[in-house]
Parts: structure tokens; sequence; C-alpha cells
């Protein structure tokens, strides 16, 4: 199994709601990151967990928390955001947290604020 | 810090014509690259990457690229293209502080028939 699953593929919430987002490797790997991307632009690093530990958080708006409960699922919580928010928020994963290795993406969730 | 410079924002060949995507990268230490593929509504895929075993690398669906450390270059190519390969193209450096990779800002391939 070579792939990042996550879900849901779509998912359109009001500023108010509060909605998680999921992604799933059964690759053993054990660094995890949450990207986001605007259209026509490359993805912007948000988290790095490397070993279920928070590694990197690049200075991230609080409305958005992410959570790796095992070493298989990340998961990326959301509460009271803003429309410019609305992006393709990409999961991807590597074996460790090194810079000679390959990051895995997932298909993405296309989020959109209303 | 690392940075990548792809040039061409958009670039736009004939099915079976030479593709060349540019990459020119700056890096303090040996550098480790990328080159990933982009289709329309999906994540990203990697092509190939450079790890300094060989200054060219062979990678999927046909493309491999060449490290030039004089020119600082690590240009994608692929001979022939198909209408298939029409996608958006990144091409990314490791960094030292490792998770952090740079992405370039992307060229978008048309593929005309």
């Amino acid at each position: 199994d070579t792939e990042v699953t996550q879900t849901p593929k779509h998912l359109v919430m009001g500023m108010t709601n509060k909605k998680s987002l999921k992604c799933e490797q059964h690759m053993g790997h054990r660094a995890m990151y949450w990207y986001k991307q605007k259209a026509k632009k490359p993805p912007e690093l948000m988290f790095v967990y490397s070993y279920e530990k928070l590694s990197i958080n690049e200075s991230v708006p609080s409305r958005f928390s992410p959570e790796c409960p095992n070493s298989s699922l990340l998961n990326l919580h959301l509460h009271a955001l803003q429309p410019e928010d609305s992006a393709l928020y990409l999961c991807a994963s590597s074996q460790v947290l090194l810079v000679n290795t390959e990051a895995f993406f997932g298909q993405g969730t296309r989020l959109t604020v209303v | 810090a690392q940075s990548v410079t792809q040039l061409g924002s958009h670039v736009s060949v004939s099915e079976g014509a030479l593709v060349l995507l540019r990459c020119n990268y700056s890096s303090s230490v040996p550098p480790y690259l990328f080159w990933y593929v982009q289709y329309p509504n999906q994540g990203l895929q990697l092509l190939l990457k450079y790890t300094s075993a060989a200054t060219l690398v062979k990678g999927i669906n046909g493309f491999e690229a060449e490290f030039k450390k004089s020119e600082t270059s690590f240009h994608l190519t692929k001979p022939s293209a198909h209408m298939s390969d029409a996608a958006e193209y990144f091409c990314a450096v490791g960094s030292t502080n490792a998770g952090k990779s740079t992405f370039g800002d992307g060229t978008t391939l048309t593929v005309k028939p």
C-alpha cells in the first residue's frame, strides 16, 4: 500500500462551523505533513509531525489545530475559519524527517469556507 | 537558505515534441532535488529525485533530469510529449531543516495535439 488517503475529498463549511480533515497512511512512515495550496501556487507547509510529535508549526493561525493520534493517522481540526482559508489541503508522509526523503501526497481535501 | 527558481510559468509543446522544464536552485550545501507532478485536482506525485548518486536521474513516465552543479540547474526533460503529460510541475529542494522542502512556483505544461 503506497497511498496516502485523505477524507473528505470536498468540504464546504461556514465560518462558525467546526470540522476535521483526516489523513491516513499505512506505509510505516514516521513523518507526516499538512500543506495548504492555493490555485496555481506551490504547496505551503503548515505542520510537520515526526514520530507523532509536532516538529514544525509554520506560524499557522490557531483556528487550525493538528493532531497525530498514532503513526498512521493525522487530523487537522478546523474552527472559525475565514473565506481566505479556502484552498486545497494536502497531507503527505515520508519515511522519516530527512532532507533526502521524498514525500508521498494524498489527493487533498478541497475546502470552501462560506 | 535554499531556494528554487522555475523559469517559465507556462510551457506549451506539441504532442511528440521535446519537453524541457527548467529549474535552478540555490543551496549552501550539496542539494537534494526533486521534481513532482500535479494533475488537476490531485495531490503531488514524485517524478524523480537527485541524491548525488548520479547526475542523470531517470524517473517515471519517461522523464529524466540532469544535475549540473556548475550551472546550479536540474532541468526536467522528456523526449516525446504525450497529451497525458499536461499538468503542473514543481521542482523542490530538500532543506537542511528537514521537513521544510522549498518548492518552486511551478510550471504549467500544455500539450497541443
